[in-house]
């Protein structure tokens, strides 16, 4: 079936260490986002890639790092830069025609 | 960037009922959807309209991009419509930006 993973689902780690969260797509598009979600908020957009090798700083980019080396694939890396990376995290890749498809998130515990 | 907002924050209706959830935003767009975010934390597509009016359903909504706004209508509501309704939207000069709304959370009590 056509879809987005994420993982892993859960994840705990200890304050200090980079982790990183995959994203894999095998729909064929072309542009991938990363999104952050505090409980009871919003989602804010952390990163996004148009292309292969391209990606674009969201809104609150700091203390995260991602690449895109495979059209497949965005994985996303949590510092240890950032300063509150307790949160759930949202994998969304988007049709040419502009609708956006979620993966079933990663919910990242810092302890 | 382009500012989005929704309202009412927070909605509890009795099964049955009816209600209408808005999205304003500040910006012209190139898009806009309608998601709605059940309580195990999945984004479930409700629709994507740039503009005019599509129904599935009980749902259904309108945009009307040339005064900003677009709206969300849930008719005869059940408890499985609880949980939270987002609208995200892409600024026409931001391409492939895509930002969300604060969301508005929705309680149906039976």
């Amino acid at each position: 079936d056509g879809g987005i993973t994420q993982s892993p689902k859960y994840l705990f780690r200890k304050e200090g260490q980079n982790v990183t969260l995959s994203c894999e797509q095998n729909l064929n598009h072309d542009a991938m986002y990363w999104y952050r979600q505090d409980p009871g908020q919003g989602l804010r957009l952390i990163y996004y890639s148009q292309i292969v090798n391209d990606f674009q700083k969201g809104d609150i980019a700091e203390g995260y790092s991602v690449s895109r080396e495979k059209k497949e694939s965005f994985p996303l890396t949590v510092t240890s830069a950032q300063k509150n990376p307790t949160a759930f995290y949202l994998c969304a890749s988007r049709r040419v025609t502009g609708e956006l498809f979620f993966g079933e998130g990663s919910r990242l515990t810092v302890l | 960037g382009i500012q989005v907002e929704q309202s009412p924050p927070d909605l509890i209706l009795q099964e049955g009922a009816n209600s209408t959830l808005r999205c304003n935003f500040s910006d012209s767009v190139n898009n806009l959807q309608w998601f709605h975010q059940n309580p195990w934390g999945q984004l479930i597509n409700l629709f994507y309209i740039p503009s005019g009016t599509k129904q599935n359903g009980r749902l259904s909504a309108t945009t009307v991009a040339t005064e900003r706004y677009s709206l969300l209508y849930i008719s005869s509501s059940q408890t499985t419509d609880s949980g939270v309704y987002f609208c995200a939207v892409e600024g026409e000069t931001s391409y492939d930006k895509v930002i969300f709304g604060p969301g508005t959370s929705l309680s149906v009590i039976p």
